[in-house]
């Protein structure tokens, strides 16, 4: 069964880096083909998706932040860990990470997030 | 950046009722949409992928179609607990997620 939990600060202050971490079990990292992505949801607002990381390391990011996103991955300890600095009000929302599947037929793969973590809300005040 | 429109945003309707969401894409993806349902204050439940595969231990009332830029979410008789806030999400090019559509008891 997978399951996966975000565990962070639920207060950070404006200009501060925010880090996350992701652990998850059921899956690991280590795996091709898996994957772990970040999506946030601002109070009353639309999913958001932020990043993704796959089992090989490579990582894909949102545009929209300007390179405020790092992610890392530590496989031993099944976790997943997103970093974004210069955090702003506007930041204020509640962050998910989610196992990412695919689904194959005879044309192509299509992902899809199967799995997601309860979220963990975090404010931007000072 | 691929952009996602769903209409209506907020939809009433009574239990029993038949229900579609249409999900408009900026450019064309394919069958690369998936769709996802979240109720208040939890975390979104993965409904269909690939436009119309539906998610294992999803009920059958739930069905998806569309391809290229417009899609559909049906509910075939809506039941209580299908109220809820419903989300599409473009896999195409990297992932976008459409501004929902809320389905509330009428």
């Amino acid at each position: 069964q997978i399951t996966l939990k975000e565990s962070g600060p639920t207060l950070v202050k404006p200009t501060q880096t925010l880090t996350l971490t992701c652990t998850f079990s059921g899956f690991s990292l280590t795996t091709s083909g898996v994957a772990v992505g970040w999506i946030r949801q601002p109070p009353g607002k639309a999913l958001d998706w932020l990043a993704l990381i796959y089992w090989n390391g490579n990582q894909r990011y949102t545009s929209t932040l300007n390179n405020r996103l790092t992610l890392t991955k530590d496989p031993s300890k099944n976790q997943v860990v997103l970093t974004m600095t210069n955090m702003d009000p506007e930041d204020t929302a509640t962050y998910y990470c989610a196992h990412l599947g695919t689904y194959y037929d005879s044309l192509s793969g299509y992902p899809y997030f199967d799995f997601w973590g309860q979220g963990v809300l975090v404010t931007v005040s000072s | 950046d691929i952009q996602l429109t769903q209409s209506p945003s907020f939809l009433s309707a009574s239990v029993g009722d038949r229900v579609t969401i249409t999900c408009r894409a900026s450019q064309g993806i394919s069958r690369f949409l998936a769709w996802y349902q979240q109720k208040p204050g939890k975390s979104p439940n993965l409904l269909i992928y690939a436009a119309s595969t539906l998610h294992s231990g999803v009920p059958s009332r739930f069905s998806g179609s569309g391809s290229g830029t417009e899609f559909t979410l049906t509910i075939s008789s809506l039941q209580p607990e299908d109220f809820a806030t419903y989300y599409c999400q473009q896999v195409n090019n990297l992932f976008t997620f459409g501004p929902g559509t809320k389905v509330d008891i009428k």
